[in-house]
């Protein structure tokens, strides 16, 4: 399976500071993408990183991916109480001609003010 | 434009009723996604379309389970009969293109409770 595994499970900071977590996944993929989830709300797509990128930035946010390690990493800067949320690594299962979207069991982001 | 819409928001059924989940995708998307979330599963791929063509559905739980997408505008998910274990948040998204090379749009969900 070319599931992504999101680590730490849980993550518990305080307001302003930095929140990493990480992803690795299984197989080569063209792409890795991350998704935001609040509490009883449908996913939020956050970036897409190409295989032949490294690094990638979104206002406060920063992907980096390593293919040579199967892995990837989120990282949010100066974290704030509405970043509470959970957060999904997603990687392509390919068949074929055709391909979807595996998604990790997700890291659950608290941030207290 | 609205996002993907899903109704109905919560549906509390009877075992052995059945169950229809809807979905109206982003105007323009191509694909379109049925994923299943639970606590103990996490988010499952049961079925996917593209130009209104069932794709893969090697992810739908059993017959009991029926997806339908009769036009670029719309798309139905069906239990029937449904069960208890079918207790679960259902998620519909739509994407740009083909397969996995554009971010999904999720809708809100549905949040099925089977008694």
């Amino acid at each position: 399976s070319q599931q992504g595994e999101e680590d730490p499970q849980a993550l518990s900071i305080q307001e302003g500071e930095n929140a990493t977590m990480n992803c690795s996944y299984k197989t080569s993929i063209n792409n890795l993408q991350w998704y935001r989830q609040n509490s009883g709300r449908g996913l939020v797509h956050l970036i897409l990183i190409r295989s032949n990128e490294r690094e990638k930035h979104s206002g406060r946010l920063r992907v980096t991916l390593d293919t040579s390690k199967k892995s990837s990493s989120l990282l949010i800067t100066a974290s704030r109480a509405a970043d509470t949320a959970s957060y999904f690594c997603a990687t392509p299962t390919v068949t074929g001609a055709n391909s979807k979207l595996t998604f990790g069991k997700g890291i659950t982001l608290s941030v207290r003010p | 434009d609205a996002g993907v819409i899903q109704s109905p928001r919560h549906e509390v059924t009877e075992m052995g009723q059945e169950v229809t989940l809807r979905c109206k995708p982003i105007s323009g998307h191509n694909s379109l996604f049925w994923y299943r979330q639970t606590m103990m599963r996490g988010l499952e791929l049961l079925i996917y379309f593209n130009n209104n063509v069932p794709i893969d559905d090697s992810g739908m739980p059993e017959d009991r389970f029926s997806a339908k997408m009769p036009n670029a505008s719309f798309s139905t998910l069906k239990i029937q009969p449904s069960e208890p274990r079918d207790s679960a948040v259902y998620f519909c998204a739509s994407s740009l293109g083909w397969g996995t090379n554009y971010g999904y749009t999720f809708g809100s969900g549905t949040r099925l409770t089977v008694v």
